[in-house]
């Protein structure tokens, strides 16, 4: 069954660093997609990315944030200068439509101290 | 503004069938209904949709009523590894994001 990959597992750094969170979608998958899990509270939607472009994004996701797919594969989310509360699971997803159900990654789960 | 309304929890033994309730009664006739999961620290995964007609798949069924304003996701055999959080989401298919909610826990009892 196809997967969608998330590195690292796990990530810890200091405040004020810059961190990218790295994914690689389902290949065939177009739509690609940011969440995060805040420990103990809701998944949280931050952006959606279609045909090289965001399509939407949260009120979570301020110009500390940004998305990119490099290369046709990765699709990358980097955070400029990480604060103490954007420690959470940081979930990609990915979907061949904008019907389908999405595929999600096991996380990559980040630390900010 | 939620859109649909689960309980909190809810328990079920092992083999037998859980039924997870769902009432979305503002649903609009072009929003689907879809079913996620989320196991322990794990990502959601996706289980099933529908927009009026009943639906089944590997993982489970989902009965729409014909109002469509309540579902029912059902899992015909629940194991131990049906443990988990149990989202009921409505949107439409153009719609770039899925939204959710607190869903309802779902506990296996051996």
């Amino acid at each position: 069954e196809p997967e969608v990959t998330q590195t690292p597992s796990h990530q810890v750094t200091q405040m004020g660093q810059e961190v990218i969170l790295r994914c690689v979608p389902i290949s065939n998958h177009l739509y690609f997609y940011w969440y995060r899990q805040i420990l103990g509270q809701k998944v949280e939607f931050l952006v959606s990315f279609y045909n090289n472009e965001i399509s939407e994004k949260s009120e979570i996701f301020d110009d500390q944030f940004s998305v990119e797919r490099p290369d046709g594969s990765n699709f990358t989310l980097k955070i400029r200068s990480t604060k103490l509360e954007d420690s959470a699971m940081y979930f990609c997803a990915s979907s061949p439509t904008a019907g389908h159900g999405y595929t999600f990654g096991s996380g990559t789960r980040l630390t900010v101290v | 503004d939620a859109k649909t309304t689960q309980p909190t929890s809810m328990d079920c033994a092992e083999g037998r069938a859980a039924n997870l309730p769902c009432n979305h009664s503002t649903i609009s006739g072009n929003e689907y209904v879809y079913w996620y999961r989320q196991i322990h620290s794990q990502g959601p995964q996706y289980i099933i949709h529908g927009l009026k007609n009943n639906e089944t798949n590997e993982m489970a069924s989902l009965i729409i009523t014909e109002d469509r304003k309540s579902s029912t996701l059902i899992l015909p055999h629940a194991t131990l590894r049906d443990t988990a959080v149990y989202y009921c989401i409505v949107r439409v298919l153009r719609d770039d994001k899925i939204i959710f909610g607190k869903g309802t826990r779902l506990h296996i009892l051996p």
